[in-house]
């Protein structure tokens, strides 16, 4: 089964730019979970989704940044406009969501550098 | 305050040592515990889980669970320079309906010198 994937590896954007960030699911996952990990704050979630729908925000993150689902198969993040801080990894996860207690499986991120 | 904490911050070990990861919670509602490896240019990957208090072994690699006093540890024998890497500690609740959110320790980078 193929793992969590993200696209592109690698984003350069200009202060004031909008970037999408991609992200399909392990198949058949029904949550989906969005994170920035910076060496400061360590890992901070952003947005998670069961069932494609919206349980959790990420408070902080709520004025530039939006997650969505628009298929139980893909999810996009979109940052709007891009600042300096926000130059991060993104990383996105999956799991099964049929219980409690289930193992998130992470995506191979995405390297945010904004200038 | 963090929830979950982590230390040390940074630890290097011979190879073929021995390696102890410590992490401990501040909220007693946290039931399920995890630890996730992240080697350089990755994303994390789950090493193993522990729900139970006492010890769980995987390999080379031995959880613990004091959930009294809500410490977990992660220990490596025989640390290999391939276990170099930055290890979390993670911790949820128990949630039925929504599902509940991972709550990540800070990490702890681990170096294991050949």
């Amino acid at each position: 089964d193929a793992g969590v994937t993200q696209t592109p590896r690698h984003e350069v954007a200009e202060k004031g730019q909008t970037i999408i960030l991609k992200c399909e699911p392990v198949s058949g996952h029904n949550d989906l979970f969005w994170y920035r990990q910076t060496k400061i704050q360590g890992l901070e979630l952003l947005s998670y989704f069961r069932s494609k729908s919206l349980m959790e925000d990420g408070g902080a993150f709520k004025d530039r940044f939006k997650a969505e689902m628009l298929n139980s198969s893909f999810s996009t993040l979109k940052i709007q406009p891009t600042e300096p801080k926000d130059s991060a990894v993104y990383l996105c996860a999956s799991r099964p969501g049929q219980g409690y207690a289930e193992t998130l499986y992470f995506g191979s991120g995405t390297r945010l550098t904004v200038l | 305050q963090q929830k979950v904490q982590q230390s040390p911050e940074s630890l290097s070990v011979p190879e073929g040592g021995m390696a102890s990861l410590n992490c401990t919670s501040s909220d007693r509602n946290f039931q399920y515990f995890w630890w996730y490896r992240q080697h350089s240019g990755e994303g994390p990957k789950a090493l193993m889980s522990i729900f139970s208090d006492g010890d769980k072994k995987e390999g080379r690699f031995t959880a613990h669970l004091n959930k009294a006093s809500l410490h977990v540890s992660l220990h490596i024998r025989d640390s290999q320079p391939s276990d170099s890497a930055l290890y979390f500690c993670a911790a949820s609740e128990h949630n039925n309906n929504a599902g509940a959110k991972l709550t990540f320790g800070g990490g702890t980078r681990l170096t294991v010198r050949p």
